[in-house]
């Protein structure tokens, strides 16, 4: 596609539910990004992926926090047990990483998760 | 937790005035990146300064680096009512990692 697309734009959901949120990026790029940014703040990393694995994933805040990307592509964010404080924009990014390569980051819009 | 800190976290000036934000960060950088942020959606790349670089421009843009400090500024020359926005610094050992940020607004 030609951008990075993230489904869906919104979520509401009710506490202890789970959720799913996905993440298209731009084709081709290894890389890609899950980030949660809460009003007034900076994104904050969660997870990072290159290629299918998940090269850092030290900004999970715990273990209902899930994500796979399982062809290299498509990447989806897992939380179970929903809890009000994981109400927040998760956004997702990608980009090519060649080796020597310095190389921006293509965001999505995000989904504006909200649970109540 | 987040690399990078961004100084001030708020900035108000009038059009045509440049605004000059900054950002300072803890650990070693392959490289450092800003990034705008409107209406607290997706952010937008402005421009990326590698670690054996000192200064970079792009249009009304410039940025610095200073790796022995560990800090960065932006600076936006000719300021306009559209660059009103969240301003972000990212470090990035390839996993990029962002600041609180500044918001700027220009007033009309």
């Amino acid at each position: 596609g030609a951008g990075v697309s993230q489904t869906p734009s919104n979520k509401v959901t009710e506490k202890g539910k789970y959720v799913e949120l996905r993440c298209d990026p731009i084709s081709g790029h290894t890389a890609l990004y899950w980030y949660r940014q809460s009003l007034g703040q900076g994104p904050e990393f969660l997870i990072y992926f290159q290629g299918t694995g998940a090269a850092d994933d030290s900004g999970l805040p715990n273990d209902r926090f899930f994500a796979v990307r399982p062809e290299g592509s498509v990447s989806t964010l897992k939380i179970q047990r929903t809890e009000r404080g994981d109400s927040a924009v998760y956004l997702c990014a990608s980009r090519s990483l060649v080796p020597g390569g310095d190389t921006e980051a293509f965001f999505g819009q995000g989904t504006r998760l909200t649970v109540v | 937790s987040q690399q990078g800190e961004e100084d001030p976290q708020a900035l108000s000036i009038q059009e045509g005035e440049n605004a000059t934000m900054n950002c300072s960060y803890k650990t070693s950088i392959n490289n450092l990146q800003w990034y705008r942020q409107n209406s607290g959606r997706g952010l937008v790349h402005l421009i990326l300064i590698r670690s054996n670089e000192r200064e970079k421009h792009s249009g009304r843009l410039r940025v610095t680096l200073d790796t022995s400090k560990k800090s960065s500024s932006l600076l936006i020359t000719a300021s306009r009512a559209a660059d009103t926005a969240s301003y972000f610094c990212a470090t990035d050992d390839y996993k990029l990692s962002f600041g609180a940020g500044t918001t700027v607004t220009v007033r009309a």
